[in-house]
């Protein structure tokens, strides 16, 4: 099992690009969710979904956009790139709706805009 | 508003310690607490995972108790390594609201050969 897949490692923009960050997970979770951490803000929720079809907003979803067309696949597009998207962006997952187990991290993504 | 405090922001202490690691939130209607580790420039390893029906669990030279009513979760380290150097981070996901877990800052964690 590689468990949760973020492509980008490292990415960096120019602002009012366009990029997406991929998240793949082969655990078979239903729930799936993008996080981006900054310092002294800790981590924050951006989008989530609790399965395929089906996508809500977090804490702070301004500027991103989620779809998930499959079980494994939760890509985060960032529409038009600006600075404050400037952080490290971590997809999680676990297995059934949130609060019944683990959440699983992926390795981050860090994403500069310019 | 839903938070999670965790006190200190560092500590630094001698290999070999015992140690605890304190986290507090504001509501006791929780599904679940989570503690992390997350290791610099990576992403966030699960520890432990209490239930809210749960009092504590233990997974090596690690324990982590929750006691809902006050609102207060530890992690207690035995014979402290400097492997164990890290940033601990506590989450919780509370009943009422979004689905999300709502971390705390972090106890920054040195342990000194």
């Amino acid at each position: 099992n590689a468990g949760v897949t973020q492509t980008p490692k490292f990415q960096v923009l120019k602002t009012g690009q366009s990029m997406t960050l991929q998240c793949a997970q082969d655990m078979n979770h239903e729930y799936m969710s993008w996080y981006r951490q900054d310092p002294g803000m800790g981590l924050r929720l951006i989008h989530y979904s609790v399965g395929a079809g089906i996508t809500d907003q977090g804490e702070v979803p301004n500027g991103y956009n989620v779809s998930r067309s499959t079980t494994e696949d939760f890509p985060l597009r960032l529409l038009s790139a600006a600075p404050s998207q400037t952080s490290v962006y971590f997809c999680a997952s676990s297995f059934r709706q949130l609060g019944t187990g683990e959440l699983f991290f992926g390795e981050g993504s860090r994403l500069t805009v310019l | 508003k839903q938070e999670v405090t965790q006190i200190p922001a560092a500590l630094s202490v001698p290999e070999g310690e015992n140690l605890v690691l304190n986290c507090s939130f504001t509501d006791s209607a929780i599904y679940n607490l989570q503690w992390f580790r997350q290791d610099p420039g990576k992403g966030l390893t699960s520890l432990l995972l209490i239930q809210s029906s749960q009092r504590e669990q233990t997974s090596g030279r690690l324990n982590a108790s929750l006691d809902k009513s006050s609102g207060r979760s530890t992690l207690y380290i035995a014979a402290s390594q400097p492997g164990d150097s890290a940033t601990y981070l506590c989450a919780v996901i509370y009943m009422r609201g979004a689905q999300k877990l709502v971390f705390g800052q972090g106890t920054r964690l040195t342990i000194n050969p």
